[in-house]
């Protein structure tokens, strides 16, 4: 079993939906990032959490330590929010990645 | 702001010979992380620094060698490359105890041919 699960794997939807984005890990850990690859390959950093809620623009980033989970929603989402958004562990300077999800946003 | 540069952004070799990848993190981050990613795959991770010594290591070749300098700036040296090693290598930096978050360099695209 993969420490890191991410749900759905591929998600298509139409512009303006609410979206979220799951992720489950097993290991114990400092701290969860989102991040966002694109098409070219760069990786950005939406959202580093280590308890709580984080917001920032049309993103929010929720975690419980507890349940060991994770979500990201996307609020009014667009097309160019098309990506894939991955979930990554941070465990002793060792970053574990979850598979991501492919998010299409259709106009 | 500066951000996280790799260099080469592109990269050809042939089959057994080495290449050196290099990150030069953002100013004052001391942390470095280096991960692959093949073609469609997730990205694995390899190596990483912390003060510029090894912190964690993951799935590294043995033909692989990885170190970060005075600078904090970081080389990921591969020796007798082979075809599977084609792949985007990535860097990232942070400071752990500043601020954790991470940033990415745009990463360098080995080809192996």
């Amino acid at each position: 079993k993969n420490e890191v699960e991410q749900s759905p794997q591929n998600l298509t939807a139409q512009e303006g939906e609410f979206i979220t984005i799951n992720c489950s890990y097993s290991v114990g850990i400092s701290a969860l990032h989102w991040l966002q690859q694109h098409p070219g390959g760069g990786i950005v950093s939406l959202f580093m959490l280590s308890s709580g809620k984080k917001k920032h623009g049309r993103l929010i980033a929720t975690i419980n330590i507890q349940e060991k989970h994770s979500s990201l929603h996307i609020t009014a989402s667009h097309p160019r929010d098309s990506a894939v958004y991955i979930c990554a562990v941070d465990k002793n300077y060792q970053l574990i990645w979850g598979a991501g999800t492919k998010l299409i946003i259709k106009p | 702001a500066a951000g996280v540069i790799q260099s080469p952004r592109h990269l050809i070799k042939e089959k057994r010979e080495t290449a050196t990848l290099k990150c030069y993190p953002i100013p004052r981050h001391d942390t470095v992380y280096w991960y692959q990613q093949g073609p469609g795959q997730d990205p694995q991770f390899l190596i990483s620094f912390y003060e510029k010594m090894q912190s964690d290591k993951g799935s590294i070749p043995d033909r692989f060698s990885a170190q970060q300098f005075s600078d904090y700036h970081s080389e990921l040296n591969m020796s007798s490359l082979e075809l599977g090693d084609s792949a985007l290598y990535f860097c990232a930096s942070s400071s752990p105890l500043r601020d954790p978050k991470l940033f990415f360099g745009s990463g360098t695209q080995l080809s192996v041919l």
